[in-house]
Order: C-alpha cells, then sequence, then structure tokens
C-alpha cells in the first residue's frame, strides 16, 4: 500500500496570504490528523477528520481549518498568515475503528516571509 | 491536560551497545495508549512501537523494546545493539483513544561508530 502522501512538500508565503495544504492517506483510512512542528512549541495536534467530520481540534486559532472529501482526502487552510506559522505540517492517518496507530506523511515545510 | 516529558534532550550510543531512552507521561486514564515515533533528518515520522495501557506485557519490535511501569507513568525505550541508521529524533507519545497525539519534546539520540 502507498503510504500517506503531502503535497506540496514545501512552500514559501507571504505575510498576509493563505494557503492550503493536501494530504492523501493510505488507502482504506478513514481518520487524517494534522500537527504543526516548530522548533519552540514541538508538535501540537492540530484537528482530526474522520469521515468528512471533525471529531477534535488543538488549541489554534480560528485562522487554521480544514476539511475532509468522500475519499479521505483532507486539506488544511491557513488564512491570514503570520510569520509564526513558519512550520512542518504533517498529517497522519489511520484506519479510524478500532486501530489507534497513526501513520505518517513526508510533512510540508512552510515558511512565511 | 495530558502531558509527556522527556528528561533527556540528547543521547549518545555506541555502535553494537544498548541505550535507554526516557519517557513519563501525566494521565487520569486507565485505558490509553503509548507510542514511540522515530524522526532522522528526512523529518519523516516512523511509528516505532506502541502499548496499549491495559496490557501488562510489555511491547517489543525486534531490537526496540518498553519498559511499560503504569503505576509510575513511565513508558522508557530500549534499543538493542544498535546502528548507525537508528540515529534520528525519538519521540514518546501518548493517545488517549488513538486520535489525538501528545508529543514529548523529544531526544536526539547519536550513534557512534
Amino acid at each position: 500500500k502507498a503510504g500517506v502522501t503531502q503535497t506540496p512538500r514545501y512552500l514559501i508565503k507571504t505575510r498576509g496570504q493563505q494557503v492550503t495544504l493536501s494530504c492523501s492517506p493510505i488507502s482504506g483510512h478513514r481518520s487524517v490528523s494534522w500537527y504543526q512542528q516548530t522548533p519552540g512549541q514541538g508538535l501540537q495536534f492540530l484537528f482530526e477528520y474522520f469521515s468528512e467530520t471533525q471529531r477534535n481540534k488543538g488549541n489554534f486559532p480560528g485562522r487554521f481549518s480544514g476539511r475532509q472529501f468522500s475519499n479521505s482526502r483532507s486539506e488544511m487552510n491557513v488564512s491570514t498568515l503570520e510569520l509564526g506559522d513558519s512550520a512542518l505540517y504533517l498529517c497522519a492517518s489511520r484506519p479510524g475503528t478500532g486501530a489507534y496507530e497513526q501513520y505518517f506523511g513526508p510533512g510540508t515545510r512552510l515558511t512565511v516571509t | 491536560a495530558q502531558t509527556v516529558t522527556q528528561s533527556q534532550p540528547e543521547m549518545s550510543v555506541q555502535e553494537a551497545e544498548t541505550v535507554t531512552l526516557s519517557c513519563t507521561y501525566d494521565t487520569s486514564e486507565s485505558d490509553y495508549y503509548l507510542f514511540w515515533y522515530k524522526q532522522p533528518p528526512s523529518r519523516q515520522m516512523i511509528l516505532v512501537i506502541r502499548q496499549e495501557a491495559y496490557k501488562q506485557q510489555n511491547a517489543t519490535e525486534n531490537r526496540f523494546s518498553v519498559n511499560f511501569q503504569k503505576a509510575a507513568k513511565s513508558f522508557s525505550l530500549k534499543i538493542s545493539d544498535s546502528q548507525l541508521g537508528d540515529a534520528a529524533m525519538y519521540f514518546c507519545a501518548y493517545s488517549l483513544y488513538g486520535n489525538k497525539l501528545v508529543f514529548g519534546a523529544g531526544t536526539i539520540l547519536r550513534v557512534k561508530s
């Protein structure tokens, strides 16, 4: 099976812009979670989607949003980018029912200038 | 809120020797899941080993094993016969239902040849 894929891998944006990141889970996985990794804050949970519904949300401002499509692919959007949004954004998937291991994608490196 | 603490920012081990990485966590729950993830320089998060809290038996995966002490809320990772490819950042993580992962700050493992 193919692993979790994320696009794009690298992105440079300017303050105030918005950005959309994409994640395709492992085939058959219905749950997708997003994490932000920064040197200062470490790895922090953003949100989880299961069957197109957000089931959990971390402590991030409303500028961070996401959605999941019927094929389980997920997108994450950040509006009005700030310098502090520069981070590695990781997506992880799991089957969603009775399975609790999350498998991560390679990440999207976002740089905000 | 659940927290995960990794008290060793950095560890070194000689090739072929054994090293133990420490992790403690705080939770009031009785059933939960614990994980060790490895993040090499490529930044791809790789699941190393998992432990269900209801299982008393310590998990093992080839050269990797854990020492799970539920009462002490301790979850250490032992790597035997260390190899150069084991060099990476190691994260301990906690999850209540397998969805939202709470990560420790990580331990950088250096392997000397």
